[in-house]
C-alpha cells in the first residue's frame, strides 16, 4: 500500500523558516517524480513545487520561487520542502504527492493527508 | 502564469451526465497533453480521476472521462451518483516548467 506521511508543519512567525518532510513507502520511490501541493482550508488547490525522480529538474510556482527549495533523498525514500522567509499567505495544508511517472506530468496518483503550516505573529 | 477557469458549480440529477470545463489550457507544443482531473471530498486528500487528458487510472470507473478541444479541457461524469457530489479540479502545464490548478468546481447531485 502506498503511503505518504508528511511531517514538520506547525505555527511559525513571518520571516522564519520551516522544513517539511514526507516519508514514502509502498512503492519504488525513485521511479516517481514528486510534488508539493498546498491548500488553504476551504479554498482550492495550489501547485507549489515538483522534482523529477533523479532530482535533475525542479520547478516552483512564482509565489514561492526563491524562498522554497524542494529536495529528495532516494536512499531514504523521503521528500523535503525547505521553506524560508515565510509569509502569512503561505498558511495552508501542504500535501506531499506522487506522480505516476519519473518525469513531471502532474498525473498525481497518491497524496498524503497533509500537514498544516500556519504563519502568524 | 495565466489562470485555469472552471465553473464554480454544476449540478445534475442521479443518472444524468454532467460536464465540467477547464479553460486556459496551454497550447504550447506538447504542453496541452498534460491535463489531469481530481476529485476531492471535504477534509480529504484529492483523488486522481484523469491524467494525460483522457487516461483513467486503474480503479476509476469508466463513468468518468476526459477530453479536450483547443484550450479547453472537459471532465464528463456519466450516470451521476450521489457519491459523485464533491469538488473537482483540473490541472495543467502553465509554461516555464510551472503547473496550475483550476479554481475548482462544486458538483451537487440533486
Amino acid at each position: 500500500e502506498v503511503q505518504l506521511v508528511e511531517s514538520g508543519g506547525g505555527l511559525v512567525q513571518p520571516g522564519r523558516s520551516l522544513r517539511l518532510s514526507c516519508a514514502a513507502s509502498g512503492f519504488i520511490f525513485d521511479d516517481c517524480a514528486m510534488h508539493w501541493v498546498r491548500q488553504v482550508p476551504g479554498k482550492g488547490l495550489e501547485w507549489v513545487s515538483s522534482i523529477t525522480w533523479n532530482s535533475a529538474s525542479t520547478s516552483y510556482s512564482d509565489s514561492v520561487m526563491g524562498r522554497f527549495t524542494i529536495s529528495r533523498d532516494n536512499a531514504k525514500n523521503s521528500l523535503h520542502l525547505q521553506m524560508n522567509s515565510l509569509r502569512v499567505e503561505d498558511t495552508a495544508f501542504y500535501y506531499c504527492a506522487k506522480d505516476l511517472f519519473r518525469t513531471i506530468t502532474m498525473g498525481v496518483d497518491h497524496w498524503g493527508q497533509g500537514t498544516l503550516v500556519t504563519v502568524s505573529s | 502564469q495565466s489562470a485555469l477557469t472552471q465553473p464554480r458549480s454544476v449540478s445534475g440529477s442521479p443518472g444524468q451526465s454532467v460536464t465540467i470545463s477547464c479553460t486556459g489550457i496551454s497550447t504550447l507544443l506538447g504542453a496541452s497533453d498534460y491535463v489531469s482531473w481530481y476529485q476531492q471530498y471535504p477534509g480529504k486528500a484529492p483523488k486522481l480521476l484523469i491524467y494525460d487528458v483522457t487516461k483513467r487510472p486503474s480503479g476509476v470507473p469508466d463513468r468518468f472521462s476526459g477530453s479536450k478541444s483547443g484550450s479547453t479541457a472537459f471532465l464528463t461524469i456519466s450516470g451521476l451518483q450521489a457519491e459523485d457530489e464533491a469538488d473537482y479540479y483540473c490541472c495543467s502545464y502553465a509554461g516555464r516548467y510551472t503547473w496550475m490548478f483550476g479554481g475548482g468546481t462544486k458538483l451537487t447531485v440533486l
